[in-house]
């Protein structure tokens, strides 16, 4: 089955450091791949997404590049600030009996709590 | 983006009652919905699928009696913690699906409940 490998954490950081949070996955198949965000005490928010080989994902500054190579989809911030605080998530969909893709069962990994201080 | 509610955010409850948390799609009809769990400092654990007007699936080692789900509509889905106890205590969270031309889209999460059993 699909399984995503997450660096571990606590990470903590100063603002304006940079960023990378590792997340390598196995899975059949070239699936898409997703990071979402949480929140202190809220629920999860898309960051970003890559929906096929070598397809970077942005979003507020955070980018991830989909590697087939190394299965990899690291996620990366050149400048970190302390509203970036939250715990990151790598997910990836499994596929369906049809050989379709279901997004909404995801398979998480983890998770990566990151604090950012002033 | 589409938005999915959660409610309560909250609830504190004694142990031996019941507890509904209700998850509601605003602006689209979800084919399907998710239920997961989170305990502290931990990942998303799936613990069930629901799809309106049928029987929810519920993964291993999930009681489904304890954990009823009900998806009686398009836009809303309940789960039903009966009989709560102590260690049922965690953040639950939902998260919806549509499904445009036969496939699934991305997830949307509602904002979590954590449910304390007193």
């Amino acid at each position: 089955g699909n399984s995503v490998t997450q660096m571990e954490g606590p990470v903590t950081l100063s603002e304006e450091a940079f960023l990378t949070i590792n997340c390598t996955y196995t899975a059949t198949g070239y699936p898409s791949l997703f990071w979402y965000v949480q929140y202190p005490g809220e629920g999860l928010q898309l960051l970003l997404k890559a929906t096929k080989a070598d397809d970077k994902g942005s979003n507020k500054g955070f980018e991830a590049t989909y590697r087939k190579e190394t299965t990899s989809f690291h996620l990366e911030k050149g400048s970190v600030q302390v509203s970036d605080s939250a715990v990151y998530f790598c997910a990836l969909p499994p596929r369906t009996r049809a050989g379709g893709t279901s997004y909404g069962k995801l398979t998480f990994g983890q998770g990566t709590i990151l604090t950012v201080h002033p | 983006g589409a938005v999915v509610s959660q409610h309560p955010s909250w609830v504190i409850c004694k142990s031996g009652t019941s507890v509904k948390i209700e998850c509601r799609s605003l602006d689209f009809q979800a084919t399907t919905m998710f239920w997961y769990r989170q305990f502290p400092k931990q990942s998303l654990m799936l613990m069930a699928t629901s799809n309106e007007g049928s029987k929810a699936t519920y993964e291993q080692g999930v009681e489904k009696d304890k954990f009823l789900i009900n998806h009686a509509s398009l836009t809303l889905s309940t789960l039903t913690v009966t009989s709560a106890h102590p260690e049922d205590s965690s953040f639950y969270i939902c998260s919806a699906t549509l499904r445009r031309t036969g496939i699934d889209t991305e997830a949307f999460f509602g904002q979590g409940t954590r449910l304390t059993v007193v």
